[in-house]
């Protein structure tokens, strides 16, 4: 069954490093998606990607963090430099449509663990 | 201001009886509803889903409802298995898929042996 790939799943880190995230989304999936959920809370959109260009980056701190997406394939998150605030799931998610339809259901990665200390 | 809310962070029921969630919107441009399940340290997966021009859509234990006039929707599961307990979190996406899903805080569901 295809599935997202995300590494790495536990990233410990020291306050003002730089950390990166790596997603794969599923075969042939145009639109793929970066989460941050905080523990007790739903996962807020971070950025959207449709093939290689951004769709929406409103809610993206962009002073500290970054995505690209080059190849339209996968994706990499960036964070520099990482405060304790970030501490959180940060969730890949991609879906199949080539074009914006919201009846297109969004399937998520295993999610990396960030932890700043 | 949240727009997609759910009101029970916890929900405890015994096995083999009927679970049922809720959740609640205030964005009445949302046109797709999604229910995932989270275990720890794992990503949501997709449940079930219902557009806004149907009122139910069932699959096998899982059935979700849509009120529209209230701006409300439910996940039944039954009969409830130990293997549901879980958080569910509702979701919801408005027309064009830009934003991508906006979700509610989840409920905790515990199933009692």
């Amino acid at each position: 069954e295809a599935e997202v790939a995300q590494s790495p799943r536990y990233k410990i880190t020291e306050k003002s490093q730089a950390v990166a995230f790596w997603c794969d989304p599923i075969s042939g999936h145009a639109t793929l998606y970066w989460y941050r959920q905080i523990l007790g809370q739903g996962p807020e959109l971070l950025v959207q990607f449709q093939d290689e260009s951004v769709v929406d980056d409103s809610q993206l701190p962009k002073d500290r963090f970054s995505a690209e997406r080059l190849k339209g394939v996968d994706s990499t998150l960036k964070i520099q430099p990482a405060e304790l605030g970030d501490s959180a799931m940060y969730l890949c998610a991609s879906s199949g449509s080539a074009a914006k339809q919201s009846t297109d259901t969004q399937y998520f990665g295993p999610g990396t663990r960030l932890t700043v200390l | 201001d949240q727009q997609v809310k759910q009101n029970s962070p916890s929900l405890s029921v015994q096995e083999g009886r009927i679970s049922i969630l809720n959740c609640d919107y205030t964005n009445s441009m949302f046109d797709y509803f999604l229910w995932y399940k989270k275990y720890p340290a794992e990503g949501p997966t997709f449940l079930i889903s219902i557009s806004s021009i149907k009122d139910k859509n069932e699959d096998g234990r899982f059935t979700v409802f849509l009120n529209k006039s209230a701006k409300h929707l439910s996940l039944h599961i039954v009969p409830s298995q130990p293997g549901d307990s879980a958080v569910y979190f509702c979701a919801a996406s408005a027309p064009g898929g830009a934003d991508g899903l906006t979700f509610g805080k989840g409920t905790h569901l515990i199933i009692q042996p």
